[in-house]
């Protein structure tokens, strides 16, 4: 069984600019969930989508968004880049929700720069 | 809100010897407590967690945490140490009040160490 495939690897942007990154998850994984990993701060939640519904939200701007698609596949998206949107953004998959306290399956990480 | 604590930055042992990663917590409610696993240039790995139950909980590649209801902490335990064990480990929390509006909460990490 495949794992989790986030694409691209790496992305190099420039301030103002816009990013979407995505996320494929385990095959019958129905919940995905995003987190932002920087050395200061370590690794915080972004949100969470299962069946295409957002049900959770972590403490970021509303420049930070995201869907789901009807396949499980989810793609997040920063607008209006900042220096400090640099980071590695991890996603998950779980086959249920994160409130039920499955265990989560992370991608290896899109890795951003914004110069 | 729910926060966790990974009061060591770093943890050094040598191969052979008992590890220990510490992780302090605090939620309302009862907890689901978990530990993942990052090695270098990859996603993280899952290594257990505690729902309900026996307070100790065995996981993969030997390790098992210990859940303390009355000090708030959940360490990380293993045995006998081994050099493939190096990597930064990550404790996080999530309050089981069945909200729809939960989040999982991170510890900042703590790198392991081991030495040959």
């Amino acid at each position: 069984k495949a794992g989790v495939t986030q694409t691209p690897r790496y992305l190099i942007k420039t301030r103002g600019q816009q990013v979407t990154l995505s996320c494929s998850p385990i095959s019958g994984h129905r919940s995905v969930s995003w987190y932002q990993q920087t050395p200061g701060q370590g690794l915080q939640f972004l949100f969470e989508y299962f069946s295409e519904t957002q049900r959770n939200k972590g403490n970021f701007p509303g420049r930070f968004s995201g869907r789901q698609f009807s396949n499980s596949r989810s793609e997040m998206n920063v607008s209006t880049l900042e220096l400090g949107d640099s980071a590695l953004y991890l996603c998950a998959s779980s086959l249920g929700e994160l409130r039920s306290g499955e265990k989560l399956f992370f991608g290896s990480g899109t890795q951003l720069s914004v110069l | 809100a729910q926060s966790v604590a990974q009061p060591e930055d770093q943890v050094n042992v040598a191969e052979g010897n008992p590890l220990t990663v510490k992780c302090t917590y605090s939620v309302s409610g009862n907890p689901y407590l978990f530990w993942y696993v990052q090695y270098p240039n990859r996603g993280l790995q899952f290594l257990l967690k505690y729902i309900t139950g026996d307070n100790l909980v065995k996981g993969s590649y030997g390790f098992e945490a210990e859940f303390n209801k009355s000090q708030t902490s959940f360490h990380l335990k293993k045995p006998s140490a081994l050099v493939s064990d190096s990597a930064l480990y990550f404790c996080a929390v999530r309050d089981n009040r069945n909200s729809g509006y939960s989040t999982l909460t991170f510890g900042k990490g703590t790198m392991l160490l081991v030495s040959p």
